[in-house]
């Protein structure tokens, strides 16, 4: 298996545009995470889903984020408007108890 | 909700010395505790775990121990070794919702 695989690796944006970063989980894992990493805040939960559905959202900081998770193999991650306080490094981790972390996307707000 | 403390921030120990990591954690339902080895540039991976009916468990020279009743877990690195040099994490949860402590990052010196 690939790993859980996130694109795009980096992504640089103006304030105020959309983003969307997309999560590809490992095939048979039931639980799909979204943290958000700073050197301010560490690793943030920000919402996680299980067998595709939301189960805890309550780390999304505004309702400029949203996620959602159509099928067992797909997640994204939206921000509109971006703004610059969103730029951060952003993982998708799937699994169970033990998470499998992929490789971040780099945001970075102007 | 749970919140982990970690310490030290930051660790520099000399090749073939020990590291220890101490967190603590706050709510008294966690039973899960991993930890985690984040290098540059990717995202953070499973190196150890332990659960709370455990109060210790080894891995080739890494071990951790859990003090439930003080609620406190120790990562310990023995013959510390260049590669060993990253930021690592510790970690809690109750139900899948894995919250993290806020790092320390470990220089091991040649």
């Amino acid at each position: 298996d690939a790993g859980v695989i996130q694109s795009p690796r980096h992504e640089v944006t103006e304030m105020g545009q959309e983003v969307t970063l997309r999560c590809k989980p490992i095939s048979g894992h039931d639980y799909l995470f979204w943290y958000r990493q700073t050197m301010m805040r560490g690793l943030e939960l920000l919402i996680y889903f299980n067998n595709n559905v939301p189960i805890d959202d309550s780390g999304m900081p505004e309702d400029r984020f949203s996620a959602k998770m159509p099928n067992a193999s797909f997640s994204t991650l939206k921000i509109q408007p971006s703004e610059p306080r969103d730029s951060a490094v952003y993982f998708c981790a799937s699994g169970g108890e033990k998470l499998f972390f992929g490789s971040g996307t780099q945001l970075s707000v102007l | 909700g749970e919140n982990v403390e970690q310490h030290p921030s930051t660790l520099s120990v000399q090749e073939g010395d020990s590291a220890v990591i101490k967190c603590t954690y706050s709510d008294s339902a966690s039973n899960y505790f991993p930890w985690y080895k984040q290098e540059l540039g990717k995202g953070p991976q499973l190196i150890i775990d332990i659960r709370s009916n455990v109060g210790e468990k080894k891995d080739q020279r890494i071990a951790v121990t859990l003090n439930k009743t003080a609620k406190h877990f120790s990562l310990h690195i023995t013959e510390t070794q260049p590669e060993d040099s990253a930021v690592y994490f510790c970690a809690a949860s109750e139900s899948y919702k894995l919250i993290f402590g806020s790092g320390t990052r470990l220089l091991v010196r040649p």
